[in-house]
């Protein structure tokens, strides 16, 4: 049964680059698709983009500018970075397999504020 | 991109059915059987209660059923019980190969 489990720091100040990674446990991250969710507070479900099994990304078109998405492969781990945030960037982050989402990670809140 | 358009609040009284929408384009919904529905507790991890429009994951009560039509796909729930209150959400593959999701859903179970 795959797990995955997300952390990083859970405060970043505007303008500074958030990075979070994902920790997968019962599988092969070299064998799947893997993505990022948020939930602002309050609101809905925001796609952030996924990595695809081959090495290729694809982000929201809204935070493309801003995004990477990398992989340790050595360590059964991806990663988040997000650039310049804003208090728009608060959210709880989650990460999870494949392009539509399957599994799903617990989630992380990062707050943007000084 | 434009998320896709669910209610915003649903209700029903336990043992009854309800349905909830999620409509998008022939750029998404319509274009593949890529659709997913999660149902979210607040605090908790979203789970998959489907996916590929229609198909239930192991484990997945055999009351929530998916289902498409053109452009809008939906979620039935019958039997409903008191645990089945929570957000849900819908989500689709895209033909510019992104995710778009649904505003969610809040079920409330009189």
């Amino acid at each position: 049964q795959v797990q995955l489990q997300e952390s990083g720091p859970g405060l970043v100040k505007p303008s500074e680059t958030l990075s979070l990674t994902c920790s997968v446990s019962g599988g092969s991250i070299s064998s799947d698709n893997w993505s990022w969710i948020r939930q602002p507070p309050g609101k809905g479900l925001e796609w952030i983009g996924y990595l695809y099994y081959t090495g290729n990304t694809n982000f929201n078109p809204s935070l493309k500018s801003r995004v990477t998405i990398s992989v340790a492969t050595s360590k059964n781990q991806f990663s988040l970075q997000l650039t310049s945030v804003t208090a728009a960037d608060t959210a709880v982050y989650y990460c999870t397999r494949d392009i539509v989402p399957t599994i799903w990670g617990q989630g992380t809140l990062v707050t943007v504020s000084s | 991109q434009s998320a896709l358009t669910q209610p915003a609040s649903v209700s029903g009284s336990p043992g009854q059915s309800i349905t909830i929408s999620c409509t998008g384009t022939s750029s998404d919904i319509g274009a593949y059987n890529y659709v997913s529905w999660y149902q979210h507790h607040p605090g908790k991890a979203p789970k998959l209660m489907i996916r590929s429009v229609s198909i239930r994951p192991s484990g997945v009560s055999d009351r929530f059923s998916g289902s498409k039509s053109s452009n809008t796909a939906s979620l039935t729930i019958s039997g409903l019980q008191a645990e089945d209150e929570a957000d849900y959400y819908c989500s689709s593959y895209t033909s510019n190969s992104t995710v778009l999701f649904g505003g969610g859903t809040k079920l409330t179970v009189l």
